[in-house]
């Protein structure tokens, strides 16, 4: 299986500011067919996971452009900006890329 | 919109069994598949297998072959998770998600308990 590491585990941020978070693939998450499926989720306290970013770089429905994604290959990255304290939680990547789907074990977000 | 809507939380016994539903709405039940996630207690997500809504055919992740079995009533559009001879590592919340994890269930709390 593909194993996802998330850095950090935790971090801290001021409303306003601005943060990112790492995941890395042990395996290349490109698609024979081009595509990258790396996915971003966040859940927030007492909820399931919601669908933030989808192949690599694109928003979700409703999704606001505050988070962004980026990286390719086995090296990807979730910044969001301008932090609310809504954006509170953990967030999770996740690969689709392989059978089957694995998930980082998550970085948690905590406002200042 | 969209939903999936799943059972209430479960208290159980060891080597009982439980039921979990997932109601879609919204969409076209049978045009897309239906993932099962666990979620240990302060743990992270565990893909559990899917479900093919057309034709209902299970597919099980290996840590989840054997006690775990995936069905569908499709006229209700509603999946169901059951899980067979239950042991206290099966405490957790499932999770129905979409194919494609787009959307997601509430998630069912089943405590495992003597």
């Amino acid at each position: 299986d593909v194993v996802m590491t998330q850095t950090p585990v935790s971090l801290s941020v001021s409303l306003g500011g601005q943060v990112s978070i790492s995941c890395r693939s042990s395996q290349s998450l490109v698609h024979n067919n081009g595509n990258t499926y790396l996915s971003w989720y966040l859940q927030k306290p007492g909820q399931s996971p919601q669908l933030l970013i989808y192949k690599v770089s694109n928003r979700f429905s409703g999704i606001s452009d505050r988070f962004s994604g980026s990286g390719s290959g086995t090296d990807l990255t979730l910044k969001i900006s301008r932090v609310e304290p809504d954006d509170l939680g953990v967030y999770y990547c996740g690969q689709g890329t392989q059978y089957p789907p694995t998930f980082g074990s998550g970085t948690k977000l905590e406002i200042k | 919109q969209i939903q999936l809507v799943q059972s209430g939380p479960e208290l159980k016994k060891p080597g009982e069994s439980v039921k979990i539903s997932c109601k879609a709405s919204g969409y076209t039940f049978t045009n897309y598949g239906m993932y099962w996630v666990k979620q240990a207690p302060g743990q992270g997500l565990q893909y559990m297998g899917w479900i093919n809504t057309e034709t209902g055919k299970p597919t099980y992740a290996d840590d989840f072959k054997g006690r775990f079995v995936f069905f569908l009533e499709t006229s209700a559009s509603t999946a169901y998770l059951q899980i067979n001879n239950l042991k206290n590592e099966d405490m957790a919340t499932y999770f129905c998600a979409r194919r494609g994890f787009d959307y997601w269930g509430q998630g069912v709390m089943v405590t495992v308990s003597s």
